[in-house]
């Protein structure tokens, strides 16, 4: 079946610090490839999302690049902010199903 | 502003009694859908719905209970079959169940027992 899975947390990382939280999928047929942002007490948040291979999804200073060959969507941000503190879900798509990973809670400190 | 709006934000359960969490969207979607949320864990689907007055069952639908009379609507009984309620529940919908749609989420319900 389809899964996802991601790199475990907690992740610490101090401000303007290089941030990547790795994402790897199974999936049947080509799926669509999403992250998504949790701030405490919220729902999810789509931060971006990518629908074929190569694609690159971008938001706010983050971007993921749907790599095919090693079935990877890994998260990417050149320089991190406190505000950026949140737990972040990797998440795939099928034409009739939908998983998501166990999400990564990322701490950022001044 | 569209959206989806869930009620209560928390919400206390008694022994041996149902509970209704409210969910309503105003974004003209297609699909909705429920996850429970347990700390330090992804989501889980309970149900989803792909059109008004039909639902299917999810990956932990034991002890849950939906209805989709409206296409706005899609309102979750905890029922006291579910042992273990007390968790973050979520409701999203989407334009269609899956594919490259994303989906858009309310801001949760915390069930706790009392």
């Amino acid at each position: 079946g389809n899964s996802v899975t991601q790199m475990e947390g907690p992740v610490t990382l101090s401000e303007e610090a290089f941030l990547t939280i790795n994402c790897t999928y199974t999936a049947t047929g080509y799926p669509s490839l999403f992250w998504y942002v949790q701030y405490p007490g919220e729902g999810l948040q789509l931060l971006l999302k990518a629908t074929k291979a190569d694609d690159k999804g971008s938001n706010k200073g983050f971007e993921a690049t749907y790599r095919k060959e090693t079935t990877s969507f890994h998260l990417e941000k050149g320089s991190v902010q406190v505000s950026d503190s949140a737990v972040y879900f990797c998440a795939l798509s099928t034409y009739n199903d939908m998983r998501f990973g166990a999400g990564t809670r990322l701490t950022v400190k001044p | 502003d569209g959206g989806i709006t869930q009620s209560p934000k928390y919400l206390f359960r008694k022994e041996g009694q149902n509970v209704t969490l409210s969910c309503e969207q105003n974004l003209n979607h297609d699909a909705m859908y429920w996850y429970r949320q347990d700390p330090g864990q992804g989501l889980r689907l309970i149900y989803y719905s792909q059109i008004v007055n039909d639902f299917q069952k999810g990956d932990i639908a034991e002890g849950y209970s939906v209805s989709r009379e409206k296409k706005e609507s899609f309102p979750l009984t905890v029922t006291s079959a579910q042992k273990n309620p007390t968790a973050f529940y979520l409701c999203a919908s989407s334009m269609a169940r899956a594919g490259n749609q994303p989906q858009h989420f309310g801001d949760g319900t915390r069930l706790s027992i009392l």
